[in-house]
C-alpha cells in the first residue's frame, strides 16, 4: 500500500526565513510526485511535478527536491501570502494511478 | 480556459438525508475523482470514473455513488447522511493516463 508521510505538521516562520518541508514516501515504482498548496477551504492548486531522484524544480520562491525516499519542498525568504497548506501525494506506476496524499504541513509566515 | 467546476460550493443538510453534488472537469480532460477531506486531513479517495463507468473505489462505503455523463460531468451521491460525511468534497480531473490531477474548489457539505 502506498504511503505518504508529511513532516512537520506546522510550521511558523518570520517573512524571509527560509525553511523546508519534508514528504517521505513508501510506493511499488514511483510513476510521479506531485506537491500542492492549499488555502483555507479552497481545492489543492498544483505546484509542481517530479519523476525520477535528482530531479529539481523551481516556482518563484520554492523548489522542490526528489530523492529514492523523499521530497523536499524549500522556501526561500518566505512571505506572508505563502501562507497555506502544502500537500503532497505520489502516483504509482502499473496500477490505478490514483494519487495517495499526505495530510500536508500548515504554513504560517509571520510579517 | 476553464479549470473545474463544482457546485454548489456550501451545503448544509441533515443526518438522514441525501444529497448530489457536481462537477464539470478541466477541458480537454475525460476522467474525473472524487475525494474527501475532512478538516485537518489530507483528501482521501473516493471513486475515479472514466468512460461513464466507475474505474477506481476508496475505502468508502455503498452510500456513496457517483455517475459520469457522457460530456464528462460527474456526480457523487451520498445516501443516510451521517455527521461524520461532513467535509470538503473535491472533484479532480485529468486524462486517463495523464500525470497530476486538476483540483476544483470543493464543495463544503456540512451534516447537522
Amino acid at each position: 500500500e502506498d504511503q505518504v508521510t508529511q513532516s512537520p505538521e506546522a510550521l511558523r516562520l518570520q517573512e524571509g526565513e527560509s525553511s523546508s518541508l519534508n514528504c517521505s514516501y513508501t510506493v511499488s515504482g514511483l510513476r510521479g510526485l506531485f506537491w500542492y498548496r492549499q488555502d483555507p477551504g479552497k481545492g489543492p492548486e498544483f505546484l509542481f511535478t517530479l519523476y525520477s531522484a535528482g530531479e529539481e524544480k523551481e516556482k518563484e520562491r520554492l523548489k522542490a527536491t526528489l530523492t529514492k525516499k523523499e521530497s523536499f519542498l524549500h522556501i526561500t525568504a518566505p512571505k506572508p501570502e505563502d501562507s497555506a497548506t502544502y500537500l503532497c501525494a505520489v502516483q504509482a506506476r502499473g496500477g490505478s494511478y490514483i494519487p495517495t496524499f499526505g495530510r500536508g504541513t500548515s504554513l504560517i509566515v509571520h510579517p | 480556459d476553464a479549470g473545474v467546476t463544482q457546485s454548489p460550493t456550501h451545503l448544509i443538510k441533515t443526518r438522514g438525508q441525501q444529497v448530489t453534488l457536481r462537477c464539470s472537469p478541466k477541458s480537454g480532460h475525460d476522467t474525473v475523482s472524487w475525494y474527501q477531506q475532512a478538516l485537518g486531513q489530507g483528501p482521501q479517495f473516493i471513486f475515479q470514473y472514466y468512460e461513464e463507468e466507475e474505474r477506481q473505489r476508496g475505502n468508502f462505503p455503498d452510500r456513496f455513488s457517483g455517475h459520469q455523463f457522457p460530456n464528462y460531468s460527474s456526480e457523487l451521491n451520498v445516501n443516510a447522511l451521517l455527521l461524520g460525511d461532513s467535509a470538503l468534497y473535491l472533484c479532480a480531473s485529468s486524462r486517463m493516463e495523464g500525470y497530476g490531477y486538476t483540483f476544483g474548489s470543493g464543495t463544503r457539505l456540512t451534516v447537522v
